[in-house]
């Protein structure tokens, strides 16, 4: 199946700093989607960018389909983005049957 | 509009003992899905329905059953809970199958003791 690698695993910034996020994915996908996973468990829809540039507010994405990876910019961090960030595809081909695809999570931990 | 709910959001479960999950949405969407997420790892998927009256296994379907009886309700049973099953359990919705995006409820977190 599909493998979704993300990176950093950790990441620890300083309120205020900016941060890139990435996602590398190995086959075609239809579906991309980033989430934040908040520190109440709660998934977060961030984006769902299967291509191109979106952005929304301080948080921007691009993904390069045709390289397969996307990938995450928090500008102006603030404490309340800290949690999780996942990365999330849907294989374009095979039996994939709309099963998102998760990658392990980015773990982002900001400071006042 | 609530989107994806869930009940309940804690359960606890002696093993052997059986419970039912329970997703509603009110986005009209033709396709909802569980999921579990376990520690330190992404979601996967269990069951996923295409709409209502079906219902399809997905990655991880042993030891669950589901039923779609109305579009808006997506039901999660654990007939015999066990251990392994202790998991966060997270429900989702969409308006079509490959190119659409999904929408997850709060999550349900079981304990299998």
């Amino acid at each position: 199946g599909i493998q979704v690698e993300q990176s950093p695993p950790d990441l620890i910034l300083q309120e205020g700093a900016n941060s890139t996020l990435r996602c590398n994915f190995s086959d075609s996908v239809n579906n991309l989607q980033w989430f934040h996973q908040n520190p109440w468990g709660q998934l977060i829809n961030l984006f769902y960018i299967p291509s191109g540039t979106k952005q929304n507010g301080r948080l921007s994405a691009t993904t390069v389909a045709t390289e397969r990876y996307s990938l995450l910019y928090i500008s102006s961090s603030q404490t309340t983005d800290s949690g999780v960030y996942f990365c999330a595809v849907l294989n374009a081909g095979g039996t994939s049957y709309g099963k998102l695809t998760f990658g392990q999570g980015t773990i982002l931990t900001v400071h006042p | 509009n609530a989107g994806v709910t869930q009940t309940p959001k804690f359960r606890v479960l002696k093993t052997g003992q059986s419970m039912t999950l329970l997703c509603a949405q009110d986005m009209n969407h033709e396709y909802m899905y569980w999921y579990r997420q376990d520690p330190g790892m992404g979601l996967r998927l269990i069951h996923y329905s295409v709409g209502e009256g079906t219902t399809a296994k997905g990655e991880v379907p042993d030891g669950y059953n589901v039923s779609r009886l109305k579009k808006q309700n997506f039901l999660l049973g654990l007939e015999s809970a066990a251990p392994s099953q202790t998991s966060v359990y997270f429900c989702a919705s969409s308006r079509g199958l490959a190119v659409y995006e999904q929408y997850f409820g709060p999550g349900t977190r079981l304990t299998v003791t």
